[in-house]
């Protein structure tokens, strides 16, 4: 069975301040596919990012940042001089090969002050 | 526009009233699938439908139905509501062939309330 886990339930920052959202992991597939969603107030999802298994490069788009490390199971997210619209939801999500099943995280609540 | 609609977007009902939450996209997609919300849980699967007349089971179906007779069309179904049902609920959509590759359209959500 798959499982994700963003064990950060909530986090508060001042604006410019950095963010780091943890994302932790657990399937038996050697192939899958990891994603983070953005859920801002008004309740949509946002896709932000897909990554699979087999690419471990990090990415930088803008202002966000994603590290994934196969060797500890993580997807970790780090925003970068936050913005007061940065406050959101974050999700981190897993999908099986086929890519029938996407396994949500708990959510972690950014909320960034001015 | 490419999207995904959900309706109705707020509903309030009684526990025992057989409902129904439509969600219809307009992008030609095969898979679709339901989702509810709930606090501290994320959102979990609850179908999801690879073609038309083709349905599984997520991690929560206990309690739901779907049906998938069009391929722009997949209704969620709810029998007999109970209050534990109360949630947010998002239907997402998704090309078949790159359900790996995509990430999933998401529609606005239906907010639910059963008492």
């Amino acid at each position: 069975a798959q499982k994700v886990t963003q064990a950060q339930t909530e986090i508060s920052v001042v604006e410019k301040e950095d963010v780091t959202l943890d994302c932790v992991y657990e399937t038996r597939d050697t192939t899958y596919y990891l994603f983070w969603y953005k859920q801002p107030p008004s309740g949509e999802l946002v896709f932000l990012i897909r990554r699979n298994s087999f690419d471990e490069q990090n990415e930088i788009s803008g202002r966000y940042s994603w590290n994934f490390q196969k060797s500890t199971s993580s997807f970790n997210f780090t925003i970068t001089a936050s913005q007061v619209v940065d406050s959101a939801v974050y999700f981190c999500a897993l999908s099986d090969p086929e890519g029938n099943k996407l396994t949500f995280g708990g959510g972690t609540r950014v909320l960034v002050k001015p | 526009e490419a999207q995904v609609t959900q309706n109705p977007r707020y509903l309030i009902t009684v526990t025992g009233k057989k409902l129904t939450v439509t969600c219809s996209q307009n992008m030609n997609h095969e898979y679709m699938s339901w989702y509810r919300q709930d606090p501290g849980l994320g959102l979990r699967q609850i179908y999801y439908s690879m073609n038309v007349e083709v349905t599984d089971k997520g991690d929560v179906p206990e309690g739901y139905k779907v049906s998938r007779k069009e391929k722009r069309n997949f209704p969620l179904i709810l029998e007999s509501p109970s209050p534990n049902q109360t949630s947010l609920y998002f239907c997402a959509s998704t090309p078949s062939r790159q359900r790996t590759s995509y990430e999933q359209y998401f529609g606005p959500g239906t907010r639910l309330t059963v008492t």
